[in-house]
């Protein structure tokens, strides 16, 4: 079940933003959107959630439009080591069942 | 905080056997313990929910005689691949609600390699 779409990668130059977009046009009212991120053969680790305001903190920021229909996970001077599969999954938050898409490949570049 | 420790991080087993692979939370209480399995270049697909005291709950197409959960108490979960066959060969993950936040902690992963 596509809860949610992805471009399947990206590439980004280092010190440089990256902005990985994400569409849930299926999200309903009490269903959170979370990012997480996954370096080869590691467990994924959580980057940032949010309900519909904006969040930031120290590793991101998410954008979420008005309608809720679709996100944007910024990172905002993107390294080397944040090359990674990016997830983005909705959820109705904790004790609710995690599902996970095919992600977005992003590859920051020398 | 909220660490998921995951062991073995690597096990090779034979066409047969069992594989046991556990998942402890060290510093949190964890009900409720999900598990994945992630075959190469794939998305993780969640294959079953644990929860302390209960039987899990397992998705659509996933054998719960072949991939047996238990969660007796509220620090381990544990994961059995039962009779092991080459095609269960895949990269195991373990997840489990973050006390403080809506977030999910998950494990470090085991991949198993049955021949």
């Amino acid at each position: 079940d596509a809860k949610t779409t992805q471009p399947p990668s990206m590439d980004c130059a280092e010190g440089r933003a990256a902005n990985l977009p994400c569409n849930h046009s299926t999200i309903s009212g009490n269903e959170y959107v979370y990012w997480y991120r996954q370096i080869h053969s590691q467990g994924p680790q959580y980057i940032i959630h949010g309900l519909k305001n904006n969040e930031t903190n120290e590793m991101a920021s998410l954008i979420i439009t008005e309608d809720r229909k679709s996100s944007t996970l910024i990172l905002p001077h993107a390294t080397l080591r944040d090359t990674a599969v990016y997830y983005c999954s909705i959820n109705g938050g904790s004790n609710y069942k995690l599902t996970f898409g095919k992600g977005t490949l992003l590859t920051v570049n020398p | 905080g909220a660490v998921v420790s995951q062991h073995p991080s690597w096990v090779i087993c034979k066409s047969g056997t069992s594989v046991k692979i556990e998942c402890r939370s060290l510093d949190f209480q964890a009900t409720t313990m999900f598990w994945y399995r992630q075959f190469p270049k794939q998305s993780l697909m969640l294959m079953a929910t644990s929860n302390e005291g209960s039987k899990a709950t397992y998705e659509q197409g996933v054998e719960k005689d072949k991939f047996l959960i238990n969660h007796a108490s509220l620090t381990l979960s544990t994961l059995t691949v039962t009779s092991a066959h080459p095609e269960d060969s895949s990269f195991y993950i373990c997840s489990a609600p973050h006390p403080q936040s809506y977030g999910y902690t998950f494990g470090s992963g085991t991949r198993l390699t049955v021949v």
